[in-house]
This record gives C-alpha cells, structure tokens and sequence, in this order.
C-alpha cells in the first residue's frame, strides 16, 4: 500500500534561517507531488506541484522554492523564512487512479 | 472567478445526532468533487469522490450528495460520533485537474 511521509511535525525557527521540509512517498512510482499551506479559516493553498524528477511549477510567487531529487521525494526550503511563513505546510501525492493523499503536515511557527 | 463555498463555517452537536454539511461550487468546468475529513494537526482524508453523472455516494455514516445542475453538494453523517469532530473540506476539480479547495466545516461532536 501507498504511504506518504512528511517530517518534521512542528519546527520554529526564528526570522532569516533556512528551511527545509521533506516529503517522501512509498508504494507508487512516478506520482504527482504537491505541497499546499493551509491558513486558518481558509482553504488550501497549492503551492508548487511536480509531475517528475526535476519538475516544478509554482503556483504564487513567494519565499518558498521546491525541489525533486528523487521521484517519491519533495523538499520545500527557503534561503531566509519571513514571519508570513508561518503556517501549516502539507504535502500531498496522486496519481491517475487516487484523490490526492496528504501527509500528517507540518506546523511551522518563524518567531 | 472558481470558488468552493462551505456552511456552515463551524458546528457543535449532541453525540448520535446527525447533521449535514453543505458546498457550493462555480468551478467550470466541472470534473468532479471531494469530501475530505481533517482532524487536528493532521493531513485531509479522503471520504468520497463524485462525478458528474454520480448524484450520492455513501462511505459508511457518511453520504454526499451531488447537485450538478445547482452545483451544489452535501455532506450527510448519520449517527454522530465524537470521533467524526473534524473539519471537512469539499474540493472541486476542473477537467484541468486544479483543485480548488473549500475553507472547510469545522464539525464538533460532544456527548
């Protein structure tokens, strides 16, 4: 069966330090990779989306950039994290047979 | 512009009552629609999936229902249990395959 891990669960890091969040997922090949940020009282937010190795597409202009080394892993990173970063980070998988499935998210607080 | 509307935004009810949760939707066009169950600190799970010519689906106490001509769809549970506190999210996909999230029905069970 197919599983989806993201990691850490909570990270604080304060103002103008790196990050970076890795999904990885287990069980499928070649799936579609996506990390959404979820504001409270509001819907999720696509971030950047990946249809294979090296693909990225970015849908808001923003701090965040996205990478694919490997075909089941999807590291979001910042060079500098702004307060605005703040958020609930999910990264989600599918392929043509599956709704999308998500990690358990990362809660992240820049202080 | 493509928007999911969720109500209502929050809901408190007795354990083993039911309730239903409503989204409408002016996503076009129309490819299909999702309930996810979020509970806290989590990643959204997946519930139902409805197409076009689908009008209900069931997934054990939880039935959606599908209106595509009003473009409108609910979320039925039956016999509440304090394990259905949550917040569900509805997402419309367009034949693009964007997603477009509602901000979710924060449901709360208590006995």
């Amino acid at each position: 069966s197919q599983t989806i891990h993201q990691w850490p669960a909570t990270l604080v890091q304060p103002v103008g330090s790196p990050l970076s969040l890795e999904c990885t997922v287990e069980g499928t090949s070649n799936p579609n990779l996506y990390w959404y940020r979820q504001a409270a009282g509001r819907g999720l937010q696509l971030l950047f989306y990946s249809v294979g190795i090296g693909q990225i597409s970015s849908e808001v202009p923003q701090n965040l950039s996205a990478s694919r080394p490997q075909d089941r892993q999807f590291i979001l990173s910042s060079k500098k994290l702004l307060l605005s970063d703040s958020g609930f980070y999910l990264c989600a998988w599918s392929n043509n047979r599956s709704p999308l499935h998500f990690g358990n998210g990362t809660r992240l607080t820049v202080t | 512009k493509n928007q999911v509307e969720q109500s209502p935004q929050s809901l408190i009810i007795l354990e083993g009552k039911n309730c239903t949760l409503q989204c409408n939707y002016t996503v076009s066009p129309f490819s299909n629609l999702r309930w996810y169950k979020q509970d806290t600190g989590r990643g959204p799970v997946s519930l139902t999936i409805m197409t076009f010519s689908e009008n209900t689906k069931s997934n054990g106490r939880y039935t959606a229902t599908l209106d595509a001509d009003t473009k409108q769809s609910s979320l039925h549970i039956t016999a509440s249990q304090l394990s259905d506190s949550a917040s569900y999210i509805c997402v419309v996909s367009d034949d693009g395959n964007k997603l477009v999230f509602g901000a979710g029905t924060i449901l709360r069970v208590k006995s």
